[in-house]
């Protein structure tokens, strides 16, 4: 049974940089993992920003960028708007057709 | 452009059945298939399973199998999630989302969601 586990709140200031991390109970997170970064604002559907680790799909802000990092998979946001302010989700894909997501992040822009 | 549109909410009462559906547009469905995720209230997202739109594929979470049914109609590009033998703890919004089933992506477009309240 995989266990995602991302950190449960970060702050940021408005025009700063932050990172956020999704590790595995299994091991190191590598790029077979495929890590998916979901980005949900509070009263919306969530929406897809990262693939495969570091792919950003047409809509996908320039500002955000994913990678590998010290055995843990990360997204990076450079310049934080207002905006920003959401909960993130880290999706591993484990097998088959199966996925399992982090408990996500609430990112807070203040 | 691609999307996908849900059913309405529901409410239910424990040990009942629903079945929520997904209907997608804008795109060709023979290339990818549905993944549901639920969210119970304030919490966080769940992978529930995947079904090919064609292929007749499926994985359903572990947790899940035995009172997850998950169906596709590609005459009409809908795809199905059905909930058996619900509980309070099933009360949550289920969504949809378009994916391959394996890499790379899990999930790229989404639904809105139904919300489904499960009460007595």
């Amino acid at each position: 049974q995989t266990v995602v586990t991302q950190e449960p709140s970060l702050t940021v200031s408005p025009g700063g940089t932050v990172t956020l991390t999704c590790a595995s109970n299994t091991g190191a997170v590598t790029s077979g993992f495929h890590p998916n970064w979901i980005q949900q604002k509070p009263g919306q559907a969530p929406r897809s920003l990262i693939y495969s680790s570091t792919y950003k799909h047409s809509w996908t802000p320039a500002r955000f960028s994913g990678s590998l990092l010290g055995g843990k998979a990360a997204l990076t946001l450079s310049g934080v708007q207002p905006e920003d302010e959401a909960h993130y989700y880290c999706l591993l894909y484990v097998g088959g057709a199966r996925w399992v997501f982090g408990g996500g992040t609430h990112l807070t822009v203040l | 452009q691609a999307q996908l549109v849900q059913s309405g909410p529901e409410v239910k009462r424990p040990g009942a059945s629903v079945k929520v559906s997904c209907k997608a547009s804008g795109y060709a469905i023979e290339t990818f298939g549905f993944t549901w995720v639920r969210q119970a209230p304030g919490q966080g997202l769940e992978w529930m399973g995947w079904i090919g739109a064609t292929n007749g594929f499926i994985e359903i979470a572990q947790h899940l199998q035995g009172r997850v049914t998950l169906t596709s109609d590609p005459s009409t590009s809908t795809a199905y999630m059905e909930l058996r033998s619900l509980r309070s703890d099933d009360t949550a919004v289920y969504y949809c989302a378009r994916s391959p089933g394996g890499p790379p992506s899990g999930g790229d477009i989404w639904g809105p969601g139904t919300m489904v309240t499960v009460s007595s």
